[in-house]
């Protein structure tokens, strides 16, 4: 199985100041179709969760644009350009490729300082 | 609007049984493979079970095979989870969710498996 690891599984942010979620793969997530399915997802406190980017840095619809993800192979990165106090919740990547099981990231928790 | 709705979630002694149930409304359901996600209470989400659209296909986790059953209903656009021999590392939110990049998700039902 492929294990997600992300880091920091803590991040204390300040509003208006970036941050940034490193998630890392056992390895690599490029398909034999050429694509790479790692999404991420953010679940705010007492809520579902909700897929923010798909395929490494497609944002989905109403999804702010302060959110980007990039990265590939194994190495994917989230960031938030500017955190809202409406950011505040858990962060979570997964990958789609190796399958099954699907397996998610244990998650990071971002607060405001 | 795209839209799942999961039921039938309750306290179940271990060793009980309970079946999940997830509506589906405003996409083509029969088009689509379906999964459920749970997570444990304070802890992150891990992919249960996952069926194809003609329920040819099924995958489950390791730690649920020979326990839990995913079916589908395409005519009632509903999908199930028949959950036997419940542990009590079962004790979950379970969430179903589109498969394809998960991209839609219920708002989850809880189950308690506790004497």
């Amino acid at each position: 199985d492929v294990v997600m690891t992300q880091s920091p599984l803590s991040l204390p942010v300040t509003l208006g100041q970036p941050a940034s979620i490193s998630c890392r793969s056992s390895q690599s997530l490029v398909s034999s179709d050429g694509n790479t399915y790692l999404n991420w997802f953010q679940q705010r406190p007492g809520q579902s969760p909700r897929r923010l980017i798909y395929k490494v840095s497609n944002r989905d619809s109403g999804v702010p644009g302060r959110f980007s993800g990039s990265g590939s192979g194994t190495d994917f990165t989230l960031k938030i350009s500017r955190v809202e106090a409406e950011d505040v919740g858990v962060y979570y990547c997964m990958q789609g490729t190796h399958w099954p099981p699907w397996t998610f990231g244990q998650g990071t928790k971002v607060e405001i300082k | 609007e795209v839209q799942l709705v999961e039921s039938g979630g309750g306290l179940v002694q271990p060793g009980g049984s309970l079946r999940l149930s997830c509506a589906a409304s405003g996409f083509t359901f029969n088009s689509s493979w379906m999964s459920w996600v749970r997570q444990a209470p304070g802890k992150g989400l891990e992919w249960v079970a996952n069926i194809k659209q003609d329920g040819s296909e099924k995958y489950y986790v390791d730690s649920v095979k020979g326990r839990f059953t995913i079916s589908r209903d395409n005519a009632k656009n509903s999908l199930y989870l028949q959950m036997n021999s419940l542990r009590a590392e079962d004790t979950a939110m379970y969430y179903c969710a589109r498969t394809k990049g998960m991209d839609v998700w219920g708002q989850g039902t809880t189950v308690t498996v506790s004497s």
